[in-house]
């Protein structure tokens, strides 16, 4: 199975910030990445899928980049609405797997 | 507009057969492209995915519970059904179902159902 190491864990940091996250593949995936927002009670949300590609109605603010191996996502100007925890999927071979999560604090 | 809703017991015992119900709108499974995924999140834990079906009948499976699970859907009802046998304490979690789409550049789970928390406990 290909195993998705996020990087921190956990991120404190202000409104208005750039924070970025890192995601790690055991093996190359190509760009075959997504990112989903998670809020407590609430089901994931995507935000970006094959690694750069913004989903209809998310913030320009959200972006993704990366291939192979390693992936990250960015907030650029971090709003109160974007504390949350971030996972990211990887969708180039079954079994799918998701990443540990990344939570982001005030 | 598409919906998906999940369904089934809230609470089972140790050892019993869990059987959860994915009821969905808006798509058909019968579309080339499409799939249904199980995912599950125990409290205060991560995402899991568990097992999807897709447009053409295939069924995959989280490795570590393969044993244990079984997909099925129901086109003319537009339901899939996930089963998990021998159910265990550390199965307590969240479920959910979601659609996974490929609009031709990659596949993304873009919409979720609302969550079903299952309880394991005698």
């Amino acid at each position: 199975d290909i195993q998705l190491t996020q990087s921190p864990s956990f991120l404190s940091a202000s409104v208005g910030d750039r924070v970025t996250v890192t995601c790690r593949a055991s093996q190359g995936i190509s760009n075959a990445l997504a990112w989903y927002q998670q809020k407590p009670g609430k089901a994931p949300r995507l935000l970006i899928y094959v690694a750069s590609t913004l989903q209809s109605g998310v913030p320009s603010r959200f972006s993704g980049s990366g291939s192979g191996t390693e992936f990250t996502l960015t907030i650029s100007n971090l709003q109160p609405e974007d504390f949350a925890t971030y996972y990211c999927q990887q969708l180039n071979l079954y079994p799918l797997t998701f990443g540990g999560g990344t939570k982001v604090e005030i | 507009q598409v919906t998906l809703r999940e369904s089934g017991p809230a609470l089972v015992k140790p050892t019993q057969t869990l059987t959860l119900t994915c009821t969905f709108s808006g798509f058909s499974l019968n579309t080339t492209g499409m799939y249904l995924n199980w995912v599950r999140q125990p409290p205060g834990k991560a995402l899991e995915w568990l097992a999807l079906i897709d447009w053409h009948d295939d069924e995959y499976y989280s490795t570590s519970l393969k044993a244990r699970l079984s997909i099925s859907k129901d086109t003319s009802k537009d339901r899939v059904v996930l089963k998990m046998t021998n159910m265990d304490p550390l199965d307590t979690a969240t479920y959910f179902c979601a659609r996974m789409a490929n609009d031709g550049n990659g596949d993304y789970l873009d919409h979720w159902g609302q969550e079903i928390l299952v309880t394991v406990s005698s």
